[in-house]
């Protein structure tokens, strides 16, 4: 059974980035969409991006266009989340998650990733 | 984007007690609707895909219906461990957006 397994905590300042990796264990991509989604403290679900792996197709969410940057290592079968000009707006947790049959059936365990001067 | 509008917002409920929650899309998204659910600091499970679908190793009390704009998600009999936050997601359209969450807690 495939499982996500994220990189760990990350403490950044304003206007800084992050790199947020997100690594296939027991399985691999294969053709499968990889969709980055976080969630701010106390708050609901927002949905970020997704790549392609297979096909290199990529789509972000308009908000995150300009400073978002999602790619993806198949033959290491690793995601990769870049966000650039973090403000506090950006603390959060970010999930990776897998998708097949339309569902995110596969979640990564979260990357709790804090902006604070 | 489509907007996807859950109610109740939080609800008190009791062991045994059969859950309805409803989740409203601002446009017609046919079947395209999934459900998780999240405990608190775990990430998402899916629980409910194309609307109607359990997802493998979901417990049967669990179930979805509808389709167009208006979707329930059933409890019956609701666990102990079915207390937890549950969001409604679309896939109609790009971006993917999900409901607000409804939190279940004990009366």
């Amino acid at each position: 059974q495939i499982q996500l397994v994220q990189s760990g905590a990350e403490v950044r300042r304003p206007g800084s980035s992050v790199n947020v990796s997100c690594k296939a264990s027991g399985g691999t991509f294969s053709s499968h969409t990889i969709t980055w989604v976080r969630q701010a403290p106390g708050q609901g679900l927002e949905w970020m991006g997704r790549i392609i792996p297979i096909l290199g197709t990529i789509n972000h969410a308009q908000k995150f266009l300009g400073r978002l940057t999602i790619t993806a290592d198949r033959s290491t079968s690793t995601a990769y989340m870049e966000m650039s000009s973090l403000t506090s707006e950006d603390t959060a947790v970010y999930y990776c998650a897998r998708v097949r049959r339309n569902g995110l059936d596969v979640w990564g365990q979260g990357t709790t990733v804090i902006v604070s001067s | 984007d489509i907007q996807m509008t859950q109610s109740p917002s939080s609800l008190s409920t009791s062991v045994g007690d059969r859950v309805t929650i409803t989740c409203q899309a601002s446009q017609d998204i046919s079947k395209y609707l999934n459900w998780y659910q999240q405990k608190p600091g775990r990430a998402p499970k899916l629980l409910i895909y194309d609307a109607s679908n359990l997802q493998s190793g979901v417990p049967s009390r669990f179930s979805g219906s509808g389709s167009g704009t208006d979707f329930t998600l059933t409890i019956t009999s609701l666990q102990p461990e079915d207390l937890a936050t549950y969001y409604c997601q679309q896939y109609e359209n790009l971006p993917l957006t999900f409901g607000q969450g409804t939190r279940l807690d004990i009366k």
